[in-house]
């Protein structure tokens, strides 16, 4: 079936590196995907990943993939306040051109 | 440039009522979804469309209607609404499935 699986909650001390995990059952996966929501907002597209990739970096934010286990990650380095969100994992599942996200994990940064 | 708007930010319906929520991109994006977000379990699918004249279902269909008749809109409409359709709804717009996509800010309805 389809699903994307994320824990729903993480809390990390400012100034220390977050790590959000996401697992999925799309064997024919080609993109993976990470999206921001900040209160009251939509979504906001934080970062992407191919299939073919197994990491990613864009300054503060890095992505791991595993394929053999269907596990994808977001390490956020130096985590700020900013920062303070609910953050998606999602997969395009090509076959029927449509996007699965996960639950959210609701990230809280304590001082 | 508005991106995609929704209309309206907040609705309150009665059980059985009908209502149409509106969304608008000026993108000319061909890929339009409609999602509801429930607290606990993400976002989940609930019509989406790869271009004018062409719809399909996704994860949670059941008591919503959609149709795309245009490049640019994507209604989503509720025929008898029910306490469970109480949820944010999001409408999203991209250029391709597999690009970026645009999120509106969400119709907040609450069914009672």
């Amino acid at each position: 079936g389809e699903d994307v699986e994320q824990s729903l909650f993480l809390s990390v001390r400012e100034g220390d590196s977050s790590v959000i995990n996401c697992t999925y059952t799309d064997s024919s996966s080609t993109y993976l995907y990470w999206y921001k929501q900040e209160p009251g907002a939509g979504l906001q597209l934080l970062t992407y990943i191919f299939s073919n990739m197994d990491m990613k970096q864009d300054q503060r934010l890095t992505v791991l993939l595993n394929k053999k286990d269907k596990h994808l990650s977001l390490r956020i380095a130096d985590t700020q306040t900013g920062d303070s969100a609910i953050y998606f994992c999602a997969d395009l599942y090509s076959s029927a051109s449509k996007i699965i996200f996960g639950s959210g994990t609701r990230l809280s940064i304590r001082p | 440039n508005a991106g995609v708007t929704q209309t309206p930010k907040f609705q309150v319906l009665k059980t059985g009522q009908s209502m149409t929520l509106q969304c608008a991109q000026d993108m000319n994006h061909e890929y339009m979804s409609w999602y509801r977000q429930d607290p606990g379990m993400g976002l989940r699918l609930i019509h989406y469309s790869v271009g004018a004249g062409i719809t399909d279902q996704g994860e949670v269909p059941n008591g919503y209607n959609v149709s795309r008749s245009t490049t640019e809109d994507f209604p989503l409409r509720l025929l008898s609404a029910a306490p469970s359709q109480t949820s944010v709804y999001f409408c999203a717009s991209s250029e391709k499935p597999n690009t970026e996509a645009f999120f509106g800010q969400g119709t907040r309805l609450t069914v009672v």
